[in-house]
């Protein structure tokens, strides 16, 4: 069982609608969660972190985190055909008040927002 | 420096010989993270160095690749004796305490073992 499992995709939403990206992991002392978007051929940048249970919103970026299932998702409302990359979850074990570690990452869902 | 910054950004290289790439992170990041990314793939780590102490190279997939950081800034990481399967994008990123975990990536280098 792979440390953070994400659906590969493709996943297509019209312009507007709302997309739903989940990730769940399996190391139950993770404590952090972090979304990331990647354009095709460029580095990862970070969305949205996450480190308590329940939802976080940012503009149209809502993370929802839900440790006792031990799942996160990425809400992203009024979806824009530039919101289209590959969505990567990453995971932390270590609490946001402790020295920075790796990061395991889920191998990303692709996201396509249609016009 | 504004961002972390990488070279080459494009490398192509014979199988069997070595090669270098480059990472400068962000100016007083103590942390800092090398990745690899095969197409179409996650992120694979490879090696986290924290401040002084001796790094995590737990993730470095042989013992062809090996990785310093000089002066707790800059790091190289080397690949001995490349193979076609080393092929990947190579990502560094850095962070810090102040930064909330926050891992601020690279542009990556793209190395291509013929």
């Amino acid at each position: 069982q792979k440390e953070v499992e994400q659906n590969s995709g493709p996943l297509s939403v019209p312009e507007g609608a709302i997309a739903s990206l989940n990730c769940t992991y399996s190391d139950r002392v993770s404590q952090s969660f972090f979304w990331y978007r990647q354009y095709s051929g460029k580095s990862p940048e970070l969305i949205m972190s996450i480190y308590s249970n329940g939802d976080k919103e940012d503009g149209r970026f809502t993370a929802q985190l839900n440790k006792a299932s031990q799942y996160v998702s990425l809400l992203i409302r009024d979806s824009q055909p530039s919101d289209s990359a590959t969505y990567l979850c990453a995971v932390n074990p270590i609490g946001a008040s402790g020295s920075a570690r790796q990061l395991t990452f889920g191998s990303g869902t692709q996201l396509t927002v249609l016009p | 420096g504004a961002g972390v910054s990488q070279s080459p950004s494009n490398k192509v290289t014979e199988k069997g010989k070595d090669v270098e790439l480059r990472c400068d992170p962000i100016s007083g990041h103590t942390a800092l993270y090398w990745y690899r990314q095969s197409l179409g793939q996650g992120l694979e780590f490879l090696i986290y160095f924290q401040g002084n102490s001796a790094p995590d190279k737990s993730g470095l997939p042989s013992d062809r690749f090996s990785a310093e950081r000089t002066g707790g800034s800059v790091s190289t990481l080397t690949i001995q004796r490349t193979q076609q399967e080393d092929s990947a994008v190579y990502l560094c990123a850095s962070t810090s305490r102040f930064a909330g975990e926050t891992q601020y990536f690279g542009p990556g280098t793209r190395l291509l073992v013929l």
